[in-house]
């Protein structure tokens, strides 16, 4: 089945660094999702890519979407406490495969 | 803003029994998933429900597992013999068709708080 891999497994900075998750997906994606779960919470949707190579922001978050539609990337600039969480991907063919995630803690 | 609504918050069960995990998806959505996340891993795609039956569902879905949408409210997932590796948070999510870029798989999808289920 469809593979969707995300690296790192866990991420600590401090508070003020920045911060990039990667996803890589063993297969082309028609679209890819991004999703915040807060400890203790439910994933959250943040945004979806759509077209090859697209890059979008969100204030401090800028995110990715390879040219071959097979990988996509999450970089928070100057994080802060409230970014801690887990970030998941989400690739879509026939189904939504989450990714493994990245949790991020943020060292006040 | 809508939510999706999941009873009861914790169930706890003994190995063998029945339980049925609820849900209210958002009104106006027509697309439902169930999700499970085993502590601190990653969340795992169940099953995908589409005018009234599966549209999808991944290894995980097997016999012991099903789905319903008994009215137009509620949706439904039930494990009919509980094992211990059941034990894991489950996640209800519902999407609008006709969200961002049109189409289920390109639509967000919105989650409920989860049911954490622990089999004992």
């Amino acid at each position: 089945g469809q593979q969707v891999m995300q690296i790192p497994q866990y991420q600590h900075v401090q508070e003020g660094e920045d911060f990039t998750t990667y996803c890589n997906s063993s297969t082309t994606l028609s679209n890819i999702q991004w999703y915040k779960q807060r400890p203790g919470g439910h994933p959250v949707f943040l945004i979806q890519l759509v077209k090859s190579g697209e890059v979008k922001k969100q204030k401090r978050l800028t995110f990715q979407f390879g040219e071959a539609k097979k990988n996509s990337s999450l970089h928070i600039t100057a994080t802060q406490t409230t970014d801690v969480g887990t970030y998941f991907c989400a690739g879509t063919g026939n189904q939504f495969y989450f990714g493994t995630g990245t949790s991020l803690t943020v060292i006040p | 803003e809508p939510e999706v609504t999941q009873t009861p918050s914790h169930q706890v069960t003994q190995m063998g029994q029945e339980v049925i995990l609820r849900c209210v998806p958002i009104s106006n959505h027509l697309y439902f998933y169930w999700y499970r996340q085993i502590l601190g891993q990653k969340v795992e795609f169940l099953v995908s429900f589409y005018n009234n039956e599966i549209s999808e569902k991944s290894e995980i879905f097997d016999d012991q597992f099903s789905v319903e949408r008994p009215d137009g409210s509620n949706f439904t997932l039930k494990i009919r013999s509980t094992k211990l590796e059941d034990s894991a948070m489950y996640f209800c999510a519902s999407s609008d068709p006709w969200g961002q870029g049109g189409g289920s798989y390109n639509s967000p999808l919105h989650f409920g708080n989860g049911t954490r289920l622990t089999v004992t």
